[in-house]
Order: structure tokens, then C-alpha cells, then sequence
């Protein structure tokens, strides 16, 4: 079964850093794009970027470069959004998402179920 | 501008057909796909652009494009059907992505 597994909730202070993790199963990892899109309480979906596996290219939306980095570790199908300093406005859920892409189609077929990030003091 | 706009929320009256629209410059080049989402649920894709349904999403569910504009259709609301729906698609640079703005559908 091809899968998207998250790292679970975390609560931390504003000033922390936090690396969460989604790791892929079920499918050739490298071989796809992995994204990150940020949903903050009762808002909508927002497109953070998305990383390569096999090559660790990155993409990252302007709205959030600088303010959060992503990494992978093949050798163990594992994708990672980082922060080094937190902030209250960092508290969202963040899914990971499969990019799939056939010929000039492109969409997320498959979604982790999520990681709650709470920052407060 | 590579936004995506959605009508807030629009209802339905079980059994009977409502239409989501998505407007956006990008969707002149490129075609929307559209997720589903429930309360505590992950997103769902539904319409992988155009109007590819991925298997186990029922047929009542289909999607159309008209210059900058796409429309997720959904004949024959059900009760189920009820949650937000995004579209999404790839923005002016076609190397990043964007979400639409989300509707609420409401099964009456």
C-alpha cells in the first residue's frame, strides 16, 4: 500500500526549532516530487514547496523562503520542513503530499494525514 | 497574479447538482484538479485535471474549464459530499503550484 506517514503533533515555545518528518512506502520514493502545504486553523490550504528526493531540488514558494527549509533522506524515504526559530504564527497542520505528474499533468495524489505544530508561550 | 478564487460556500439540495468555481489566470494555460476535504481529514483529490477521476471517487463528480475559469460538478449531491473543495493548479511559471481559496458545500 502506498502511503504518506507523519511525524506526530508537536507543541513548542516561539524561539524553538522543530523538524517534522513524512516518510514515503509502497512506491519508488526518489522518483517522486514530496510537498509540503500549510493549513492554519480554520483557513485554507497554501502551497509551501516541494523537494525532489532523488536529487534534493527545492522549490520553495516565495511566501515562505527564508522562513522554513526542507530536506530528505533517501535511505530511509524521508522527507523533513524545518524550522530553526518558531514563531505563535508558525501553528498550523502540515500535510506532505505526493506530486504525480503524467506527461503535462501534474496534481497530489497522495497526502499524509497531518502533523499539528502548536507554538505558544 | 497566479491566485486562485473560489466562492466561499454554496449549498445543495440532496440529490441535486451544484457546480464549484475556480477562477484564475493560470487555469488559461494550465487545468485545475480538485481535492475534497472533511473536517480532521487530509485533502482528497477528486478531479486530477481536466476530468480524470481517480479510481474509487464516484462518477457524480467531474470536472470543466472555460478560459480562467474551472468548475468541479458535483450531479446528485450527497450527503457525504459535504466539505470544503480546493482546486489547484500550477501557477504562471508553471514550476510552483497553487491552492485555490476553498468552498464550503453544504448538503441540505
Amino acid at each position: 500500500e502506498e502511503q504518506l506517514v507523519q511525524s506526530g503533533s508537536e507543541v513548542k515555545k516561539p524561539g524553538d526549532s522543530l523538524k517534522i518528518s513524512c516518510k514515503g512506502s509502497g512506491y519508488r520514493y526518489s522518483s517522486y516530487w514530496i510537498a509540503w502545504v500549510r493549513q492554519m486553523p480554520g483557513k485554507g490550504l497554501e502551497w509551501m514547496g516541494i523537494i525532489y528526493p532523488a536529487d534534493s531540488d527545492i522549490r520553495y514558494s516565495q511566501s515562505f523562503q527564508g522562513q522554513v527549509s526542507f530536506s530528505v533522506d533517501k535511505s530511509i524515504s524521508t522527507t523533513y520542513l524545518q524550522w530553526s526559530s518558531l514563531k505563535v504564527s508558525d501553528s498550523a497542520m502540515y500535510y506532505c503530499a505526493r506530486l504525480r505528474i503524467v506527461g503535462s499533468t501534474h496534481y497530489f495524489d497522495l497526502w499524509g494525514r497531518g502533523a499539528l505544530v502548536t507554538v505558544s508561550s | 497574479s497566479s491566485e486562485l478564487t473560489q466562492d466561499p460556500a454554496v449549498s445543495v439540495a440532496l440529490g441535486q447538482t451544484v457546480r464549484i468555481t475556480c477562477q484564475g489566470d493560470s487555469l488559461t494555460t494550465y487545468y485545475a484538479t480538485w481535492y475534497q476535504q472533511k473536517p480532521g481529514q487530509a485533502p482528497l483529490l477528486v478531479i486530477a485535471e481536466k476530468n480524470n477521476r481517480p479510481s474509487g471517487i464516484p462518477d457524480r463528480f467531474s470536472g470543466s474549464n472555460s478560459e480562467n475559469t474551472a468548475y468541479l460538478t458535483i450531479a446528485g449531491a450527497q450527503a457525504e459530499d459535504e466539505a470544503d473543495y480546493y482546486c489547484s493548479s500550477r501557477d504562471s511559471s508553471g514550476n510552483h503550484y497553487v491552492f485555490g481559496t476553498g468552498t464550503k458545500v453544504t448538503v441540505l
